[in-house]
Order: C-alpha cells, then sequence, then structure tokens
C-alpha cells in the first residue's frame, strides 16, 4: 500500500492566486513528520515545509503552509499569491517514527509528486 | 553558509561498468542520506551514514555501497551498472540526533544524473 498518494498528477494556477496540493498518510506510529519539497526542472529538491505529528498547529513558511487534518491523515500544502517561479515538482514527504539517538530513522518516504504549472 | 554539494553533475556509463559518486553535507550537518529518483518518480531511499557507518538501509541490492568519510563528506558506489540505474541520485545531510530538534529536515544537493547505455 502507499504510504505517501499524491492524486494530483498535475495542477494549473493563475498568477497571484493560491493553490492546494493535496497529500494523504499512511501510517500507524504515532511519531512521524511530514515534509514538503520542490523540484525545479534543473533537479534539486529543495525544502519547503514540515509538520510534526505532534505539532497543535498548522506550520507556515512565508508563502506556504500545511493544511495539516491529523484524524484524516492529510497534509495539503498551500501556496499562496502564486508566482511564475512556483512552476515546478512539489513532493510530499514522510518520516515515520523518532530518530534514534544512533542515528537511524531518517529514512524518507515520498509520494509521486504533482506538477504544478503557473500561468502569467 | 555552503550547501550541499555532489559530484559529478552528470555521468555516462555503459552497462557492467562501476560507479562513484561525492557527497559534501551542508556546513554543520553529520549525517548523509543517498535516493535514487527515476524518471516520473518519487527518490527511493537507498541508505544513511552517521558516525562513518551505514545506519538504514532501503531495498537496494549490494551493488549499491557507500562511505562516509571523518570530514562527513560520503561516496556512492555502484558496480555492475544495470540500464535500469539510469536516474537522479540525490543527496541529502542532516544535523546528527545529538543536536537537532528533531525535525530531521534533510537537505538536499543538486543530484548527480546517471545514464547506464
Amino acid at each position: 500500500a502507499q504510504k505517501i498518494t499524491q492524486t494530483q498528477p498535475g495542477m494549473f494556477v493563475q498568477e497571484k492566486e493560491a493553490v492546494t496540493l493535496d497529500c494523504t498518510y499512511d501510517t500507524s506510529d504515532p511519531s512521524y513528520g511530514l515534509f514538503w519539497y520542490k523540484q525545479p526542472s534543473s533537479g534539486e529538491m529543495i525544502f519547503l515545509i514540515y509538520q510534526g505529528s505532534y505539532d497543535q498547529q498548522n506550520a507556515t513558511e512565508g508563502r506556504y503552509s500545511l493544511n495539516f487534518q491529523k484524524a484524516r491523515k492529510s497534509a495539503n500544502l498551500v501556496i499562496s499569491a502564486s508566482q511564475l517561479g512556483d512552476s515546478a515538482m512539489y513532493f510530499c514527504a514522510m518520516r515515520e517514527g523518532v530518530t534514534s539517538l544512533a542515528g537511524n530513522n531518517r529514512k524518507l518516504i515520498w509520494g509521486l509528486g504533482t506538477s504544478l504549472a503557473v500561468n502569467p | 553558509d555552503a550547501g550541499v554539494t555532489q559530484s559529478p553533475t552528470h555521468l555516462i556509463k555503459t552497462r557492467g561498468q562501476q560507479v562513484t559518486l561525492r557527497c559534501s553535507p551542508k556546513s554543520g550537518h553529520d549525517t548523509v542520506s543517498w535516493y535514487q529518483q527515476a524518471l516520473g518518480q518519487g527518490p527511493q531511499f537507498i541508505f544513511q551514514y552517521y558516525e562513518e557507518e551505514e545506519r538504514q538501509r532501503g531495498n537496494f541490492p549490494d551493488r549499491f555501497s557507500g562511505h562516509q568519510f571523518p570530514n562527513y563528506s560520503s561516496e556512492l558506489n555502484v558496480n555492475a551498472l544495470l540500464l535500469g540505474d539510469s536516474a537522479l541520485y540525490l543527496c541529502a545531510s542532516t544535523l546528527g540526533p545529538l543536536h537537532t530538534g528533531y525535525t530531521d529536515t534533510q537537505y538536499f544537493g543538486p543530484g548527480t544524473r546517471l545514464t547506464v547505455l
């Protein structure tokens, strides 16, 4: 079973509008972290935002916010005031469990991504 | 503040050959993870190094091996290359567990694009 599901292969948004990219996850571990990354055509993965499973408030980073609905196991990324430079692939990823002091358990599990195109 | 660097950026090899990819972590980071990203897919975890030891490994054959050096830099080696090894190889670094507030955010390098002919 897919642990991270991104159901939107492609999305279009008009410049200056907001867009929501969907992500659902599956885990039985009460401790986990959810990440969103942006991957432009150059290939580099750029960290956008993080949400811990015990965080009480939704994470925000500038124009990025994470709509975290724990009971529904969803962690949707909201990009406000879209810019042309936001056109890229967006990936949702999860880290299950807590990293041990031995340094274990840093593995990220990834979705298939959503391609976002911002139209002028 | 230097970010994660990887070399080379592109590489072309033939089947059966061996390849070594290199990664230098972000300044202050001591944990390195490697991922393989095939075209149109999300990254797949290969392995992770901390304190010069392999700490966790994904579902990759023994042809994939690695090393971490005392300066925290890392190498990924792939032997007996197959056509299916063609992919973007991403290196990510994080702070070690004694430093982090457990966000465990991984910062990625630009990747090495490997083509196997």
